[in-house]
This record gives C-alpha cells, sequence and structure tokens, in this order.
C-alpha cells in the first residue's frame, strides 16, 4: 500500500528564506503525489501535483516540488517565504491505477517568522 | 465555478444520537470523497461515491455510511456517536479520469462536537 511521510510536524522560518517542506513516498511503482496547503478553519487547497508528465512541477503561490525516484521523495520548496504561506502542508498520494483515494502525510505546520 | 459546499458548517451533538452531513459538488463533477481530520489520527478517508455507486471505502466502522444522489450531491451520516467522532469532516469532488491523477477539491468542511 502507498504512504507518504512527513518528517518535521513544525517548521519555521524567516519572513524571505527558503522553505523547503519534506515529504517521501513509498510504493512499488510511482505514485501520483500531491501537496495541499490548509488554512486555519478552511479546508484543503491543491498547490500541485506529480503525475509523471514531468519531475519538477510548479505549483501556485510560487511553490515548487522535484520527484526524484532514487530518493523517493517529493520536497516541497518556495525560494523566499511569505507571512502569509504560514498554514499546515500535507503531502498526499494515490496510487496510478483508478482510485480516487488520497493517503496523507501527518501534516508540517509552517510558521513564518518576521 | 462554485465550490463544494458542505452543510452545516459547525454541529453540535451528544454521545448516542446520529448526524447527516451534506456535500454539493462542483457542477460536473460526479466523484465525492469523505476525508475525516483530527488531531490524533490526521487525514483519514473514509469512503468514495461514483455515480451513487460506492466506489471505495475506508478503515472506518459500519456506524459511518454515506450515500450519492443523481444530481452528485453526497451525504454521510454517523449512526451512535462517540466522543471520538468530533472531528473536521472534508468532502472532496473531481471529475473521475480513472487513473487516480484527478485533483480533488475540497470543501471548508464540517467541525461536529460531540458532547
Amino acid at each position: 500500500a502507498q504512504s507518504v511521510t512527513q518528517l518535521g510536524s513544525h517548521v519555521s522560518v524567516s519572513e524571505g528564506a527558503l522553505v523547503l517542506l519534506r515529504c517521501n513516498y513509498s510504493s512499488s511503482v510511482p505514485p501520483y503525489l500531491f501537496w495541499y496547503v490548509q488554512y486555519p478553519n478552511q479546508g484543503l487547497q491543491l498547490l500541485l501535483k506529480y503525475t509523471s508528465a514531468a519531475t519538477l512541477v510548479k505549483g501556485i503561490n510560487g511553490f515548487e516540488a522535484e520527484f526524484k525516484k532514487s530518493e523517493t521523495s517529493f520536497h516541497l520548496t518556495k525560494p523566499s517565504a511569505h507571512m502569509s504561506d504560514a498554514a499546515e502542508y500535507f503531502c498526499a498520494v494515490t496510487p496510478n491505477f483508478g482510485n480516487e483515494k488520497l493517503t496523507f502525510g501527518t501534516g508540517t505546520r509552517l510558521t513564518i517568522i518576521p | 465555478k462554485a465550490g463544494v459546499t458542505q452543510t452545516p458548517r459547525y454541529l453540535i451533538k451528544t454521545r448516542g444520537q446520529q448526524v447527516t452531513l451534506s456535500c454539493s459538488p462542483i457542477s460536473g463533477h460526479r466523484s465525492v470523497s469523505w476525508y475525516q481530520q483530527t488531531p490524533g489520527q490526521g487525514l483519514q478517508f473514509l469512503f468514495e461515491y461514483f455515480s451513487e455507486t460506492q466506489r471505495n471505502k475506508g478503515n472506518f466502522p459500519g456506524r459511518f455510511s454515506g450515500r450519492q444522489f443523481s444530481n452528485s450531491r453526497s451525504e454521510m451520516n454517523v449512526s451512535t456517536l462517540e466522543l471520538g467522532d468530533s472531528a473536521l469532516y472534508l468532502c472532496a469532488s473531481s471529475t473521475p479520469s480513472g487513473s487516480g491523477a484527478d485533483t480533488q477539491y475540497f470543501g471548508p468542511g464540517t467541525r461536529l462536537t460531540v458532547l
């Protein structure tokens, strides 16, 4: 069964600094991978997804992620953090065959230091 | 297009009661999935409906059930509520391509508190 592991339940970065949120997946075949963001008292919003078209995926709000098969990783990055990036971020996976079930990681709460 | 809507947004029930939550998907979306979010267990998949049929089910007891109507709107029901059912229940809709790569669009959730 597919799963994802997010390293670091809390990450703090200074405004303007690099944001790096880690996600490793476990799957016998390359799955589909997603990053979602959740702001307080809201649902989840898709930031980006990997569907095997390109290993470097660009998303909304300046975020991007690179799929690395050799490291089974799909880390999320943003060159320069903004105060509005403070939220909880979830990595998720679905199998690469007809299945809508998202399996989520435990989430990483990102705090931006002014 | 209007997003996924969920009603009610907040709900307070007591143990032993039952509750019904509603979800209206984005127009044209035929798949609706439900997730439970708690601080202890995180985000967990409950079930998915497509064309009024349950296509996928998570590992939850039979007290949790759902259905989908011909207009793709979905409801989930929890019977005999327990304190541990307190959670944010999220609904997501998508237009399934059959590949698993579909984007699921989430609603704002229903916050259920069981006293």
